[in-house]
């Protein structure tokens, strides 16, 4: 079966240290992949994707992610965490045909210590 | 652009009560979706609609039915509410996949939705 896991609900790092979200998932083949942020009462917003070439993605407000074939998993970092990052973060995969349906994991919520 | 509209913004229903959420996208898009979201499930999806005219049912489809009424709109019904069906909704789009926007989906702001 398709699955997405996040396997952290709840991460908090410092102001300013690094950042780590993982993401495994479970696909017939290569699929798309994203990451997608939500900050509290909002909607979602799409930090990065990945669909072929580079490994390495980089994507909006300095975050990267890294797609690693041989692990199923596609985690999502940052160097240097602000605390404007606080929101719940959320890794998807798709497939690469028409009705392109988004299969979301659970989310995991980061919290920022000043 | 508005980009993905929803309406309304917060709803509390009775059970048994009926109503709709409306979706609405500017951006030319031809695929549309309704997802649900609950805590600690991420979002799943209800229904989508590749194109005008079509509709597929998705994961949670049951409860629910859609309305594909022209290439901006996509509506959500709830006919008989239940207090499962609270949750947050969600709509998205996307584009044609060789143009721009093709290989993203753009989410509204989402509807709070409390059946009693």
């Amino acid at each position: 079966a398709q699955s997405v896991t996040q396997p952290d609900i709840h991460i908090t790092v410092s102001e300013g240290a690094s950042l780590e979200l993982r993401c495994n998932y479970s696909y017939g083949a290569t699929p798309y992949l994203f990451w997608y942020v939500q900050s509290p009462g909002q909607g979602l917003q799409l930090l990065l994707k990945y669909f072929s070439g580079d490994t390495l993605v980089q994507g909006i407000k300095g975050f990267e992610a890294e797609f690693k074939r041989s692990q199923s998993s596609f985690n999502l970092r940052k160097p240097s965490v602000h605390w404007s990052d606080a929101a719940e973060y959320f890794c998807a995969v798709g497939p690469m045909d028409s009705s392109y349906k988004l299969i979301f994991g659970s989310g995991t919520r980061l919290l920022v210590r000043p | 652009n508005a980009g993905v509209t929803q309406t309304p913004k917060f709803q509390v229903l009775k059970t048994g009560q009926s109503m709709t959420l409306q979706c609405a996208q500017d951006m030319n898009h031809n695929s549309m979706y309704w997802y649900r979201q609950d805590p600690g499930m991420g979002l799943r999806l209800i229904y989508y609609s590749a194109s005008e005219g079509t509709t597929d049912k998705g994961e949670v489809p049951n409860g629910y039915n859609v309305s594909r009424l022209n290439k901006r709109e996509f509506s959500l019904r709830l006919e008989s509410a239940a207090p499962s069906q609270t949750s947050v909704y969600f709509c998205a789009s996307r584009g044609n996949p060789r143009g721009w926007g093709g290989n993203e989906q753009f989410f509204g702001p989402g509807t709070r939705l409390t059946v009693l």
